[in-house]
C-alpha cells in the first residue's frame, strides 16, 4: 500500500526566506505526483503536477522536483511571503489506480 | 475555469439524523467525482469514487450503507451521511475530473482533480 510522508510537519520562517518542503512515498510505481495548498477550513488548490516521466515543474516562485527511483519529491518556495502561509499537501497517484494518496501535510507560517 | 462547489459549507446536526452534501462542477462536465474525508491534522482519505449513471465504488472500510453516494448528472454528486453519529464529524471534500472518465484517466488524458471547498460536518 502506498504511504506518503511529509517532513517537516510544521515550519515557521521569516518573510523572504527560501524554503524546501519534503515528500516521500514508499512505492515508486507512481503515475504522477501533485502538490496542493490548503488554507484553514478550506478546500485544496492544485499548485503543481509532475508526471512520472518528468523531473520537475515550475510555477512562479514554486518549483517541484521528483525523484521517482528514490521515492522523493521536494517543493521549493523562493522568497517566501506571509501570503504563502498555509498547509501544503503532497499527493501521489499510483500506477495501479486513480485514487490520490495524500501526506499529512506541512503547515507553513511565514512571519512578516 | 474548472470550479467545484460544495453545499453546505458547514452543517451541524443531531445524532441519528441524515445529512446530504452536494458537490457540483460549475463550468465543466465531470463524469467522475471523488469524495474524501479529512480528520484534523490528518491526511485526506478517499472514501469513494462516483461515476455518473452508475454505482459508486467505495474504498475498503467505508460503509456504503452509511455513506450513500448518488451521481445523477454530469455536474452533480451527492453524499448522504445516514444516521449520523458524533464520530462522523469531519471535513468532507469532493473533487471532480473533466469529462472523459476513468478510461481517459488511465490513459493519461485527464490527471488533475479539481477540489471543492469542503463541508464541515459536526454531529452533536
Amino acid at each position: 500500500k502506498q504511504e506518503v510522508t511529509q517532513i517537516p510537519a510544521a515550519l515557521s520562517v521569516p518573510e523572504g526566506e527560501n524554503l524546501v518542503l519534503n515528500c516521500s512515498f514508499t512505492d515508486s510505481a507512481i503515475y504522477n505526483l501533485q502538490w496542493f495548498r490548503q488554507d484553514p477550513g478550506k478546500g485544496l488548490t492544485s499548485l503543481l503536477l509532475i508526471q512520472s516521466s518528468q523531473r520537475e515543474q515550475t510555477s512562479g516562485r514554486l518549483n517541484a522536483s521528483l525523484d521517482k527511483s528514490s521515492g522523493r519529491s521536494t517543493l521549493y518556495i523562493a522568497a517566501s511571503q506571509p501570503g504563502d502561509s498555509a498547509t501544503y499537501l503532497c499527493a501521489v497517484r499510483s500506477g495501479s489506480g486513480y485514487a490520490l494518496n495524500f501526506g499529512k501535510g506541512t503547515s507553513l507560517l511565514v512571519t512578516p | 475555469g474548472a470550479v467545484v462547489s460544495q453545499h453546505p459549507s458547514r452543517v451541524i446536526c443531531k445524532s441519528g439524523t441524515s445529512v446530504k452534501i452536494e458537490c457540483r462542477s460549475l463550468d465543466f462536465q465531470a463524469t467522475t467525482m471523488f469524495w474524501y474525508r479529512q480528520f484534523p491534522k490528518k491526511s485526506l482519505m478517499l472514501m469513494a469514487t462516483s461515476n455518473e449513471g452508475s454505482k459508486a465504488t467505495y474504498e475498503q472500510g467505508v460503509e456504503k450503507d452509511k455513506f450513500l453516494i448518488n451521481h445523477a448528472s454530469l455536474t452533480l454528486s451527492t453524499l448522504t451521511v445516514t444516521s449520523a453519529h458524533p464520530e462522523d464529524s469531519s471535513f468532507y471534500i469532493c473533487s471532480a475530473t473533466l469529462a472523459g472518465g476513468i478510461a481517459q484517466m488511465r490513459s493519461g488524458g485527464f490527471d488533475t482533480q479539481y477540489f471543492g471547498p469542503g463541508t464541515r460536518l459536526t454531529v452533536l
